[in-house]
């Protein structure tokens, strides 16, 4: 069965530092994984995919992730954290031959001034 | 590109009441979600659309709750009689084709006095 574990809760950053997001999945053959992002009142943003092509794939405001098949990790990142950065993560995995989307629990990423 | 529009935002109502939750998602788009997200469950898939057929409600938690999907730019999602513990965040969602991104609407925030 397809699952994604995400590492942390609540993540804080000051403003202008790295972003790293983890999470590590399981699926028993190759995955689609993705990573979305929920504001405040809103629903969920795509910020990236993952569907067996280019191992690091780059997402929408600077943020990246690299699929790591040794590790069964798709950690997000971001070189420079920016205030409107914080928000809801959320790290999905496409659930086996059906287009189910299984979600991770979530990250809350704070960001300091 | 108008999204996914869902309707009302906010709902308030008491329990034993039947409530209707709607959802248009993006022209063009052959699936359709429902979700519903909690602090104590985080999202869950209730149940998922193509073609205006259902093919998968396991995730429907019992028969109080229903969805129709009369044609391709409408559906709705039917609580009946309404309860406190429905009490949550209910999301729709829309893809075109089976592998790719489901785009999300701004939420629904139930709330069952």
């Amino acid at each position: 069965a397809q699952s994604v574990t995400q590492l942390d809760s609540h993540v804080s950053v000051s403003e202008g530092t790295p972003v790293l997001l983890r999470c590590n999945y399981s699926s028993s053959y190759s995955p689609s994984l993705f990573w979305y992002v929920q504001h405040p009142n809103k629903g969920l943003q795509l910020l990236l995919k993952y569907t067996s092509a280019a191992t690091l794939v780059k997402g929408i405001n600077g943020f990246e992730a690299e699929f790591k098949k040794s590790e069964t990790s798709f950690h997000l990142t971001k070189p420079s954290a920016h205030m409107s950065d914080a928000a809801e993560y959320f790290c999905v995995v496409r659930g086996g031959a059906t287009n189910k989307l299984i979600f991770g629990t979530g990250t809350l990423l704070a960001v300091q001034p | 590109d108008a999204g996914v529009i869902q309707s009302p935002r906010h709902e308030v109502t008491e329990m034993g009441q039947e409530v209707t939750l709607r959802c248009k998602p993006i022209s063009g788009h052959d699936y359709l979600f429902w979700y519903r997200q909690t602090m104590m469950r985080g999202l869950e898939l209730l149940i998922y659309f193509n073609n205006n057929v259902p093919i998968d409600d396991s995730g429907m938690p019992e028969d109080r709750f229903s969805a129709k999907m009369p044609n391709a730019s409408f559906s709705t999602l039917k609580i009946q009689p309404s309860e406190p513990r429905d009490s949550a965040v209910y999301f729709c969602a829309s893809s075109f084709g089976e592998d790719q991104p489901q785009h999300f609407g701004d939420g629904t925030r139930l709330s069952i006095l």
